[in-house]
């Protein structure tokens, strides 16, 4: 299998753009997570999924920022406006099972937003 | 308002000796315990978990060890390996789905 798929692994946009991050869960997991990484505040966890409905968005930081699973094989999370203080490393994990099996996490998309 | 917090960002030890990574929490509510490993250019991957109805698991080098009461928990890796070189979060979570993790500790196992 090859794993969490994330696309693009890097991107460095200008302030006030729109910015569109792709990941593709492994197959056959049922609950997918977005997170974000910065040095002060380390993993947060933005949104999580199960059965592709969105299930608690609490951790989305603002209306900015918006996530969608059209189907169990992808899922996108959408910054618009963006703004500097976005940069951040954005992880997709997925897991397949009840709370407390493994999360495999994605390489990360690496962003940077001038 | 961190809920999980490792207070040290770094970590330097001699191969072959123990590694001791510390992590503490606030919320009482928290129930499943987990540490991750992160290389350079990689997503974290799961590492030891532990329940809070114990106190020590156990995994070949790893071991966690849970303190509830003190709202603690630490990884001990034995003996340290170069290889064990990597950022190591701390993960709790008290329902399985949302988890709340450190800022990570950067450990350097010295040849």
């Amino acid at each position: 299998d090859a794993g969490v798929i994330q696309s693009p692994r890097h991107e460095v946009t200008e302030m006030g753009q729109e910015v569109t991050l792709r990941c593709k869960p492994i197959s056959g997991h049922n609950s997918l997570f977005w997170y974000r990484q910065t040095m002060m505040r380390g993993l947060e966890l933005l949104i999580y999924f199960n059965n592709n409905v969105p299930i608690d968005d609490s951790g989305m930081p603002e209306d900015r920022f918006s996530a969608k699973m059209p189907n169990a094989s992808f899922s996108t999370l959408k910054i618009q406006p963006s703004e500097p203080r976005d940069s951040a490393v954005y992880f997709c994990a997925s897991r397949d099972g009840g709370p407390q099996e493994t999360q495999y996490f994605g390489p990360g998309t690496r962003l940077l937003v001038l | 308002d961190q809920q999980v917090k490792q207070n040290s960002p770094s970590l330097s030890v001699q191969e072959g000796r123990i590694s001791i990574l510390n992590c503490d929490y606030t919320n009482s509510m928290f129930d499943y315990f987990l540490w991750y490993k992160k290389y350079p250019a990689e997503g974290p991957t799961f590492l030891i978990s532990i329940s809070s109805i114990k106190d020590k698991n156990e995994d070949g080098r790893f071991t966690v060890f849970l303190n509830k009461s003190a709202k603690h928990l630490s990884l001990h890796i034995v003996p340290s390996q170069p290889g064990d070189s990597a950022v190591y979060f701390c993960a709790a979570t008290p329902t399985g789905n949302q988890f709340y993790f450190g800022t990570g500790t950067s450990l350097t196992v010295i040849p």
